[in-house]
């Protein structure tokens, strides 16, 4: 299995805060084509909702202070400038090869 | 436009079989490239993927619930049924199921059901 780690579990930040989660693969999650990682944010009591797709494909609707980087086995989500409705928990997810697994989470908290 | 719900039980006792129904519209499974995927999140933890079922019939399941796991499609009512033997208070938690197609990660999800084991 890829084992995902995230960094670092907790952030504390401040609206306008730059904000930075990194997210390894224990096994390259890269192919020749794409990169097969995807970042989702989770709100209490709510499903979790695609940010980001093949590591850096912004979904349409999600703003443009999301942006995500990173191949092989290093990957990085980085939020510009930290709105009252980013703070959630972020997960990175591997989807190049089964069983699918997830990070553990980054939660963002208000500072 | 795509959306997913679930459905099941919301209580079982340990050693009992959890069935859980997948409803979705906007799409169809058995197009080419779709995936519906089933996950599960216990309380105060992070996300845990189950199972898949591919639009080819192709099936996956996570190896860590050691062949406890069945997912199959019903075409003909839209829905994919994720069943789950011998339950224990471990597999507490929301399930929710997901759509994904071709290389993108899943993009819609159900609301997710919350399902309890009692010992």
């Amino acid at each position: 299995d890829i084992q995902m780690t995230q960094s670092p579990s907790t952030l504390s930040a401040s609206v306008g805060d730059r904000v930075t989660i990194t997210c390894r693969a224990s096994d390259s999650v890269s192919g020749r084509t794409y990169n097969w990682l995807a970042w989702y944010q989770q709100t209490p009591g709510k499903p979790p909702k695609l940010l980001i797709n093949q590591a850096s494909s912004l979904e349409t609707g999600v703003p443009s202070r999301f942006s995500g980087s990173g191949s092989g086995t290093e990957f990085t989500l980085t939020i510009s400038s930290l709105q009252p409705d980013d703070f959630a928990t972020y997960y990175c997810q591997q989807y190049k090869t089964y069983p699918w697994t997830f990070g553990q989470g980054t939660k963002v908290e208000i500072k | 436009q795509i959306t997913l719900k679930e459905s099941g039980p919301t209580l079982l006792k340990a050693t009992q079989t959890l069935t859980l129904t997948c409803t979705f519209s906007g799409f169809s499974s058995t197009t080419s490239g779709v995936v519906v995927a089933w996950i599960r999140q216990p309380p105060g933890k992070a996300l845990d993927w189950l199972a898949v079922l591919e639009w080819n019939d192709d099936v996956r399941y996570n190896p860590s619930l050691n062949n406890r796991l069945t997912i199959t499609r019903d075409p003909s009512s839209n829905q994919v049924v994720l069943s789950l033997t011998n339950v224990d208070p471990m597999d507490t938690g929301t399930y929710y199921c997901a759509h994904r197609l071709l290389w993108r990660g899943m993009d819609v999800w159900g609301q997710g059901t919350t399902v309890t084991v009692s010992s």
